[in-house]
């Protein structure tokens, strides 16, 4: 069964300096997410991405963060200067349509030092 | 202000108990999600549901659009079903994702 998968599983960093985390969205999917989980915290909504542009964003999702679709199968979010907050899981998800069912990454856990 | 509210926040169940979770929401939605959060951070989709009731093996998925409320129901409950489990909802008026804070589930055998 097709799945979504990330890399890292696990970055460590320090403050200040840029990550970036993969992800390969299931094939024929069209919209692309990025959410993140503190630890101990509910999931949060980042970024939703569809025909190579971002759709929506949240609050959190601030100057310090993009996303990039540099290929035909990869997505990528970058965190340009990394703070102590950004520590977090970080789940990639994708879908066919938009409402639809989502399929989720098994997440990279992001430690900044 | 919690735009989705779960309950319970914890709960412990003995093996073959019927389970309710519930979430009720404040927005307008699209769409609702019920995903499941294994012990080691993984999530999985169960449902998507926009009316009505989704059923799939045992786990049941109801809504109640005008009430604005939802129910997630495991018959005959398993230790493998222990997990969080999350409500999410799609809001209508920015397409955003809201979730609820999840429900902790542990079934004992």
């Amino acid at each position: 069964e097709p799945e979504v998968t990330q890399t890292p599983s696990h970055q460590v960093t320090q403050m200040g300096q840029e990550v970036i985390l993969r992800c390969v969205p299931i094939s024929n999917h069209l919209y692309f997410y990025w959410y993140r989980q503190i630890l101990g915290q509910k999931v949060e909504f980042l970024v939703s991405f569809y025909n190579n542009e971002i759709s929506e964003k949240s609050e959190i999702f601030d100057d310090q963060f993009s996303v990039e679709r540099p290929d035909g199968s990869n997505f990528t979010l970058k965190i340009r200067s990394t703070k102590l907050e950004d520590s977090a899981m970080y789940f990639c998800a994708s879908s066919e349509e938009r409402p639809d069912t989502q399929y989720f990454g098994p997440g990279t856990r992001l430690t900044v030092l | 202000k919690n735009e989705v509210e779960q309950s319970p926040q914890n709960l412990t169940a003995q093996e073959g108990e019927f389970i309710t979770i519930n979430c009720s929401y404040s927005v307008g939605i699209s769409a609702l999600h019920w995903l499941q959060q294994h012990p080691g951070g993984g999530i999985v989709s169960l449902f998507m549901l926009s009316s009505g009731k989704k059923k799939h093996g045992r786990l049941i998925a109801t809504i109640n659009i005008q009430e604005k409320h939802s129910s997630l129901h495991i018959t005959a409950s398993h230790p493998r079903d222990s997990a969080v489990y999350i409500c999410a909802v799609l809001d209508r008026a920015n397409n955003d994702m809201r979730f609820g804070a999840g429900t902790r589930l542990t079934v004992k055998p």
